[in-house]
């Protein structure tokens, strides 16, 4: 069965300072990815997908995320990060079929310190 | 970009109450999900809804949830007779296409409180 697993429920950076949000999934083929933004009171945001190709994969608001298929791993970075940045992050696998549901992991929620 | 809409944002109820949650996904979309986020827990898949029926349901899609898509634009997710454990917030998302790795799009949530 597909599975997400974050392991950092919280991380609290300064800002200015890099950033790394692991997650690694359990998927039989090959998946499609995702890193969701989740602000205060706001709904989910998409950041970047993998679905094939280059698996450095960029996005917005100066994200980026590198697929490691011998890991099992989908970990977001960002060189360096704005107080704008707090928020829970949510890494997500899908499948390919008609339905397409995704599977979320538990959220890492993020704090930064000015 | 286009938005998915979820009214209203916050819904108190007494428990065995029904409750109706509204969303009007992005116009030329087929595919329309709810999620659903008890507090400090993960989004949960509930239900996929496509050419008007459903796809595919949770677990937790137990009878007492229903979905509806009455008018080719609302779309919406009815908790018939409420329990304590339904506080949560929900989402609604909706999909252009069938294909894996188009985005989800979703709505920023109703947050329902069932006292």
């Amino acid at each position: 069965a597909q599975s997400v697993t974050q392991p950092d429920i919280h991380i609290t950076v300064s800002e200015g300072a890099s950033l790394e949000l692991r997650c690694n999934y359990s998927y039989g083929a090959t998946p499609y990815l995702f890193w969701y933004v989740q602000s205060p009171g706001q709904g989910l945001q998409l950041l970047l997908k993998y679905f094939s190709g280059d698996t450095l994969v960029q996005g917005i608001k100066g994200f980026e995320a590198e697929f490691k298929r011998s890991q099992s791993s989908f970990n977001l970075r960002k060189p360096s990060v704005h107080w704008s940045d707090a928020a829970e992050y949510f890494c997500a696998v899908g499948r390919d079929s008609g339905t397409y549901k995704y599977i979320f992991g538990t959220g890492t929620r993020l704090k930064v310190l000015a | 970009e286009p938005e998915v809409t979820q009214t209203p944002s916050h819904q108190v109820t007494q428990m065995g109450q029904e409750v109706i949650l509204r969303c009007v996904p992005i116009s030329n979309h087929l595919y329309f999900y709810w999620y659903r986020q008890i507090l400090g827990q993960k989004v949960e898949f509930l239900v996929s809804f496509y050419n008007n029926e459903i796809s595919e349901k949770s677990e937790i899609f137990d009878d007492q949830f229903s979905v509806e898509r009455p008018d080719g634009s609302n779309f919406t997710l009815k908790i018939r007779s409420t329990k304590l454990e339904d506080s949560a917030m929900y989402f609604c998302a909706s999909k252009r296409d069938s294909r894996g790795y188009e985005k989800l799009f979703f709505g920023s949530g109703t947050q329902l409180s069932v006292l």
